[in-house]
Order: structure tokens, then C-alpha cells, then sequence
């Protein structure tokens, strides 16, 4: 069955970066693209980013355009999403979650929770 | 940026009741692209409808959405206990995809 296991939870200090990993099993990565989602506390999803594992293109939200780089690596079936520059504001749980067929945002990981404080 | 309107912020029904949420683009959002989710407290969101009435695996008939252009519906039918969560309502037709900002179906 198709999941998608993300890392684990990251605690970092203003400006720092972190690079969370969503490996997918269940399925052929490169059949699909894979989204990215953060939720802050209290608040709804919002899209980041999404990346076709086939040939690694990405297309980001403006909002996280100069902060975010999504990347994969097929061999292990995994892609990774890093976030510079955290601030406060960037305490939430991220989600990656695969666009299956008819592009319906089917599947989710179980979320990353990533805590920015001095 | 396709803005996502939902309606009511919170619905509070008793089981056994019918609930109709509505969301509402600020442009035309192709049905192909509609999407409702529900999400439980430390839960990811999961899947109801695709494609603005498709039912996704394992999501009961009494879970139905329609619409088109800029006005989508996600009705719940007989609610149950387990219905009173958030529920979303997300478009994927254009970059950035978005997402409306929710109603929480509480019990009444």
C-alpha cells in the first residue's frame, strides 16, 4: 500500500536551515508529483512547493520562493525539502503528500513538526 | 493567486443531520481541480472528493460534492459521530494550488 514516511521532529534556532525527508513506498516515485504542505498551529494547510520526480522539476508558491529548495533522490525513492533562513513563524508541521491519478492530492505523510525558537 | 472562500467558518449539527458546506473561488477553478479534505487534531488531512464529485477509496456515499465554476458544495449526509472534524477545500487548477481556510463541523 502506498505510503509516504517523513523525518522526524527539528528544532532549530532563527536563521538556521532544515532539510526534512519524505520516502515514498508502495509505488513508483517518479509516477507522480509530490506536493509539500506546512500548517502552523491553529491554522490550515498551505502549499509550498511541488517537484516531478522524474525529471526534478519544482514550481514553488512565491511566498517561499528564495527559502525553499525541493530536491529527490530516486535510488531510495525519497524527496527532501529544505527551508533556510527559519524564523518564528515557520514553527508548523510539514506534509508531503503525492498528486496520484487525476492529480488528486491522495496520500500524505504523517507531517514533520518543525519548532523555530531562540 | 485563486482565493478560496469557505462558508460557514463553523456548522454545528446534531448526528443524523445534513451538512452543506460551501467554497467559493475568486476565479473559475476547473472540477477536474476541486478537491475536499477532512483532517482530524494531529492527523493529516485526508481525502473525501476529487475532481469536484469523485469519492476517493474508501470515503462513504454519504459524502457527496458538486459544483462547478466558482461554486463547490460538499454535502454529508445521516452525519455520525465521527463526521465532526475540519473539513478543506483545496484547488489544484493553478500555481499556487490553495487552499480555503476551513469549517469546523462541531456537534451540537
Amino acid at each position: 500500500q502506498v505510503q509516504l514516511l517523513q523525518s522526524g521532529t527539528e528544532v532549530r534556532k532563527p536563521g538556521a536551515s532544515v532539510k526534512i525527508s519524505c520516502q515514498a513506498t508502495g509505488y513508483t516515485l517518479t509516477s507522480y508529483y509530490m506536493q509539500w504542505m506546512r500548517q502552523a498551529p491553529g491554522q490550515g494547510p498551505a502549499w509550498m512547493g511541488q517537484i516531478d520526480p522524474s525529471r526534478g522539476r519544482t514550481d514553488y508558491a512565491q511566498e517561499f520562493q528564495d527559502r525553499v529548495t525541493l530536491t529527490r533522490d530516486t535510488s531510495i525513492s525519497t524527496v527532501y525539502l529544505e527551508l533556510r533562513g527559519l524564523t518564528p513563524q515557520d514553527t508548523a508541521v510539514y506534509f508531503c503528500a503525492r498528486a496520484g491519478p487525476y492529480d488528486a492530492i491522495d496520500y500524505w505523510g504523517q507531517g514533520t513538526l518543525v519548532s523555530v525558537s531562540s | 493567486e485563486i482565493v478560496l472562500t469557505q462558508s460557514p467558518g463553523t456548522l454545528s449539527l446534531s448526528p443524523g443531520e445534513r451538512a452543506t458546506l460551501s467554497c467559493r473561488a475568486s476565479q473559475r477553478v476547473s472540477s477536474a481541480y476541486l478537491a475536499w479534505y477532512q483532517q482530524k487534531p494531529g492527523q493529516p488531512p485526508r481525502l473525501l472528493i476529487y475532481s469536484s464529485s469523485k469519492r476517493a477509496t474508501g470515503v462513504a456515499a454519504r459524502f457527496s460534492g458538486s459544483g462547478s465554476g466558482t461554486d463547490f458544495t460538499l454535502t454529508i449526509n445521516r452525519l455520525e459521530p465521527d463526521d465532526f472534524a475540519v473539513y478543506y477545500c483545496l484547488q489544484s487548477d493553478s500555481s499556487p494550488f490553495t487552499f480555503g481556510q476551513g469549517t469546523r463541523l462541531d456537534s451540537k
